[in-house]
């Protein structure tokens, strides 16, 4: 079946820094794809909605400005989260999904832990 | 807007019991309900789904799921369970019907646990 593979599946950073999270598609053509953050003990909530070479589309409330979306060709998306804060500690993750969006694939999650 | 509630972010059967993972959504509209497993490492898969059709949902691994409308409930049940079924499920409901298949709402996830 079709994989999605994320990247760094945890990392640890200080604050004020910045994180980028990588979203592969291996073996088909992610047209769409998106990102969810998990915090402790709450939902999985969708952040924004990429089509490939667009600008991403953010969900209320998500600052795009502080969470950077890019996705410029079908097998890639990455997430960057400028100048982390410990509040902005949680588990992200990727989906995607091809022409005719008949099925979605997961990447596997990443957490991002901010001192 | 669409919503779920998962009660109970941790079940435990015994190996052989019933599974029943909970499930209640909140929609303006007909709504297309999910169920998701994610095992240790892994991505979320997809169990089953309900779109309107049949209220009986059957899914992968001997999984199914009842929408029930008057009791806004989706619960997921499974009658034996089997110690490969330990890991996290998470209902979703599609955020609106016209939207693409990713814009998903998604409970916080209940961990099961099977013990042998």
């Amino acid at each position: 079946g079709a994989v999605v593979s994320q990247h760094p599946s945890r990392v640890i950073c200080k604050s004020g820094t910045s994180v980028k999270i990588e979203c592969r598609s291996l073996d088909f053509q992610a047209t769409t794809m998106f990102w969810y953050r998990q915090f402790p003990k709450q939902s999985l909530m969708l952040m924004a909605t990429s089509n490939e070479g667009s600008k991403a589309t953010y969900e209320q409330g998500v600052e795009k400005d502080k969470f950077l979306i890019n996705h410029a060709s079908l097998t890639l998306s990455t997430l960057t989260v400028t100048s982390a804060h410990p509040e902005d500690s949680s588990f992200y993750i990727c989906s995607a999904t091809g022409r005719g969006n008949e099925k979605l694939f997961f990447g596997s999650g990443t957490q991002l832990s901010v001192l | 807007a669409q919503s779920v509630t998962q009660l109970g972010s941790h079940v435990s059967v015994s190996e052989g019991a019933l599974v029943l993972l909970r499930c209640n959504y909140s929609s303006s509209v007909p709504p297309y309900l999910f169920w998701y497993v994610q095992y240790p490492n892994q991505g979320l898969q997809l169990l089953l789904k309900y779109t309107s059709a049949a209220t009986l949902v059957k899914g992968i691994n001997g999984f199914e799921a009842e929408f029930k409308k008057s009791e806004t409930s989706f619960h997921l049940t499974k009658p034996s369970a089997h110690m490969s079924d330990a890991a996290e499920y998470f209902c979703a409901v599609r955020i609106d019907r016209g939207s693409t298949l990713g814009r998903l709402y998604f409970g916080r996830g209940t961990q099961l646990t099977v013990w042998p």
